[in-house]
């Protein structure tokens, strides 16, 4: 069975903390990575990996992919309150489809 | 037990046609959502509605049409105005709360033109 796991499944830091989130996955047929942010609305995109080591980075949001280990994780220095959201990992699979892990939600206290 | 069903799995249409892909949800949730998946690319917004009777455009609206004429349900027509309509079309659900909530997602439609 395909699945995908976040942890941690919560996160409460402060402001200017750095912060690292973990995603593994056990699935057939992997094709891509995915990293979203969700907040009240649509989860909105941020990465997709496909190959190892080869890291994305986008502000103080970078993530990176180990295929071998069949692990992810995003980082995201110098933490803002605006960072307050859950954070999606999702695996994209042969026939387009994609499993979602629970997510992290991560709390930035001012 | 409570979840978001999609339906048909799979879809195929001749060019020209409508086609409209069902999205139930009985969790008791505000806000639905629609998703387009192209190969290789993450999820693209086509509509969201937060309350009934409402909805509004993501990002990629152009040739479809969505109603909210109940809380449960979120049908999503494709239409022929659509020009490139094959695709993996994924529908979510979420609580409108005070706090932040996992948006619950359908296992998704995939839509061929023939």
């Amino acid at each position: 069975e395909d699945k995908v796991v976040q942890s941690p499944l919560s996160l409460v830091v402060h402001e200017g903390d750095t912060v690292t989130l973990n995603c593994s996955y056990e699935v057939t047929n992997f094709r891509s990575l995915l990293w979203y942010k969700q907040e009240k609305k649509a989860p909105t995109f941020l990465f997709m990996l496909t190959s190892s080591g080869i890291e994305k980075k986008s502000g103080r949001l970078s993530s990176i992919l180990d295929k071998k280990e069949l692990f992810s994780i995003l980082n995201i220095t110098a933490t803002q309150t605006g960072d307050s959201a859950i954070y999606l990992c999702a695996v994209s699979t042969g026939g387009f489809k994609t499993i979602f892990g629970a997510g992290t939600r991560l709390f930035v206290k001012a | 037990d409570g979840g978001i069903t999609q339906s048909p799995k799979y879809l195929f249409r001749k060019e020209g046609q409508n086609v409209t892909l069902s999205c139930e949800q009985n969790l008791n949730h505000d806000a639905m959502y629609w998703y387009r998946q192209d190969p290789g690319q993450g999820l693209r917004l086509i509509y969201y509605s937060q309350i009934v009777n409402d909805f509004q455009k993501g990002d990629i609206a152009e040739g479809y049409s969505v109603s909210r004429e109940k809380k449960e349900s979120f049908p999503l027509t494709v239409t022929s105005a659509q020009k490139n309509p094959t695709a993996f079309y994924l529908c979510a659900s979420l609580d409108h709360g005070e706090r932040l909530n996992e948006a619950f997602f359908g296992q998704g439609t995939r839509l061929t033109v023939v």
